[in-house]
């Protein structure tokens, strides 16, 4: 079954610690997204890269950092620069035709220890 | 540049009573919309797209949009509404211009189906 998969599912992370969301597709998608999601609220880009070893900053990536060394891979890491983790962290993927839509993982909750 | 926009946070409907969610975009070029629905702590489930062609397009779980060009409008409608649509949808156009990979998504809107 092709699909996205993120784990892990609840992650704590304690201050000043740097922490790792993995974000695997097999879906055979170029592009792939970054998405943070407070409670009750819609979704912001934080990320997104369109093929291997390239990546744009979305809307608010201060405090994230994100590689792309595989198609496959798009492993997020939340820094100690970012004050406000807390949240629920979604990936995407989409092909590359105009019509394709986007296809979301199950997401990881964040929060702080 | 492009948006969307959902103008309404909360939707409420009777169970088996028609339900529309309302959608408004503004792009350059013609636009490549998409309808989500996401349940408590899970991930977006796509629901539908207008790509071209028919203005009204059906998808998933009997779940249908009307596309209008003049009114830039994709409202999201469904003949009769079940309890378990109750979640989270949410409207999204992707770039049709030099962007083509960036999707910009509205904010939302809570429909409450009640039985």
């Amino acid at each position: 079954d092709g699909g996205i998969t993120q784990s892990p599912k609840y992650l704590f992370r304690k201050e000043g610690q740097n922490v790792t969301l993995s974000c695997e597709q097999n879906l055979n998608h170029d592009a792939m997204y970054w998405y943070r999601q407070d409670p009750g609220q819609g979704l912001r880009l934080i990320y997104y890269s369109q093929i291997v070893n390239d990546f744009q900053k979305g809307d608010i990536a201060e405090g994230y950092s994100v590689s792309r060394e595989k198609k496959e891979s798009f492993p997020l890491t939340v820094t100690s620069a970012q004050k406000n983790p807390t949240a629920f962290y979604l990936c995407a993927s989409s092909g590359q035709g105009g019509g394709q839509p986007q296809h979301f993982g199950d997401g990881t909750r964040l929060s702080i220890l | 540049a492009q948006s969307v926009a959902q103008p309404e946070d909360q939707v409420n409907v009777a169970e088996g009573n028609p339900l529309t969610v309302k959608c408004t975009y503004s792009v350059s070029g013609n636009p490549y919309l998409f309808w989500y629905v996401q349940y408590p702590n899970r991930g977006l489930q796509f629901l539908l797209k207008y790509i071209t062609g028919d203005n009204l397009v059906k998808g998933s779980y009997g779940f249908e949009a009307e596309f209008n060009k003049s009114q830039t409008s994709f409202h999201l409608k469904k003949p009769s509404a079940l309890v378990s649509d109750s979640a989270l949808y949410f409207c999204a156009v992707r770039d049709p211009g030099g962007n083509f990979n960036k999707f910009y998504f509205g904010s939302g809107t809570k429909l409450n189906v009640k039985p």
